[in-house]
Parts: structure tokens; sequence; C-alpha cells
């Protein structure tokens, strides 16, 4: 069964440092997408990146990067240099499209909370 | 500008009072669900539709209907809400099931 861990419920840290939210997922198939989302206070959420499984390259978009293994499982997201408006809760997600219905199965999320 | 919009934004209604939350999506995308966010439970799906006229239940569809007679549209129904459907609500589109999702601003329902 597919499954996502974010073990970080909380994480705080000063405007400035740089931060990594983990993410490791559980999935029988080889075909597979992960996703991260970011759901700000205001409430909504914001599609970041998608990466499929055959695609292993680390992505890197202005401060934030994504570091994808497939020997750990797992996909982890660090913003650099970190700003009060990056503070959310963000979202780490897969989907396996080889199956009928492909819900995006969520983990639990991390609360970032950057401090001035 | 491409979205998902839905309305309402916030409703407080009573237990046993139909109501429609409105979801629609202006970038051509076959593929909408509905997902609700709970406080320990995370989000999970209600429904989703793969094309106009094709719909199948999610994790969580008791209580709930749906229906897909247009392409953009997917409104969310509930004929008999309980005060355990409280709960934010979210739509989302993807232009097919393998690609990335985009939600709408979310429904925060309150069933009393």
């Amino acid at each position: 069964a597919q499954k996502v861990t974010q073990a970080q419920t909380e994480i705080s840290v000063v405007e400035k440092e740089d931060v990594t939210l983990d993410c490791v997922y559980e999935t029988r198939d080889t075909t597979y997408y992960l996703f991260w989302y970011k759901q700000p206070p205001s409430g909504e959420l914001v599609f970041l990146i998608r990466r499929n499984s055959f695609d292993e390259q680390n992505e890197i978009s202005g401060r934030y990067s994504w570091n994808f293994q497939k020997s750990t499982s797992s996909f982890n997201f660090t913003i650099t240099a970190s700003q009060v408006v990056d503070s959310a809760v963000y979202f780490c997600a897969l989907s396996e499209p080889t199956s009928g219905n492909t819900p995006l199965v969520f983990g639990k999320g991390t609360r970032l909370s950057v401090i001035a | 500008e491409a979205q998902v919009t839905q309305n309402p934004r916030y409703l407080i209604t009573v237990t046993g009072k139909k109501l429609t939350v409105t979801c629609s999506q202006n970038m051509n995308h076959e593929y909408m669900s509905w997902y609700r966010q709970d406080p320990g439970l995370g989000l999970r799906q209600i429904y989703y539709s793969m094309n106009v006229e094709v719909t199948d239940k999610g994790d969580v569809p008791e209580g709930y209907k749906v229906s897909r007679k247009e392409k953009r549209n997917f409104p969310l129904i509930l004929e008999s809400p309980s005060p355990n459907q409280t709960s934010l609500y979210f739509c989302a589109s993807s232009l097919s099931k393998a690609r990335e999702k985009y939600f709408g601003p979310g429904t925060r329902l309150t069933v009393t």
C-alpha cells in the first residue's frame, strides 16, 4: 500500500537559515509520482514540484531544491536562506497512476515557522 | 488566469439541509477530484472524475455525491449534511491522472 511519512511535525528556524523537510514514501509500483505542496496560513494548497520515479535528478528552483533518492525512498525538500514568507505547512504526496484511480496520498505535513 | 474556483468559500449550515459546493476550472483539465482536510487525518479523496459523465468513489465517499455534466464543473453535493462532515474541502483538477493537481482555494464547511 502507498504511504507517505513526514516525520517532522513542526520545525522552527530563524530567518536566513537553511532547512530541510524530510519525506519518506512506500510504494510497490515501479512507476509513481512524487509531489510537494505548500499550504500557507491563508489555507490554499500550492503546487511546488512533481517528480516521476524514473527521474532521480535533483532539482533547484530559486531557493528551493529537492533531493530524490530511490535507494532510500526519500524525496526531501530544502529551503535555502529561509524567509518569513516560507512559513507554511508543507505536504509531500505520492500517486501511482498505473491504477485506475490516482489519488494523491499525502503525508501529514510539516509545519515550518520562520522567525524574523 | 488559469485557476480552480470554489464557492462558497465559507458555509455554516444545519444538519440535514442539502447543500452544493461548486467547483470550476478553466484549464480544460480532464481529471477532477474532491478532497477533505481534517486535523489529524490529513487530506483524503472523496470522489474523482476522469472525464465528463465518468465519476467514481475515492477513499471517503459516504454522505457525498458528485456529477460531471460539463468538463469544467464538478460540484460536490451533500444531500443530508451531518456534523462529521464539518471540514475543509478542496477541489482539484489536472490535465491527466498522472499530472500535478491544482487545487481550488478551499471551502470551510461547518455543520451544526
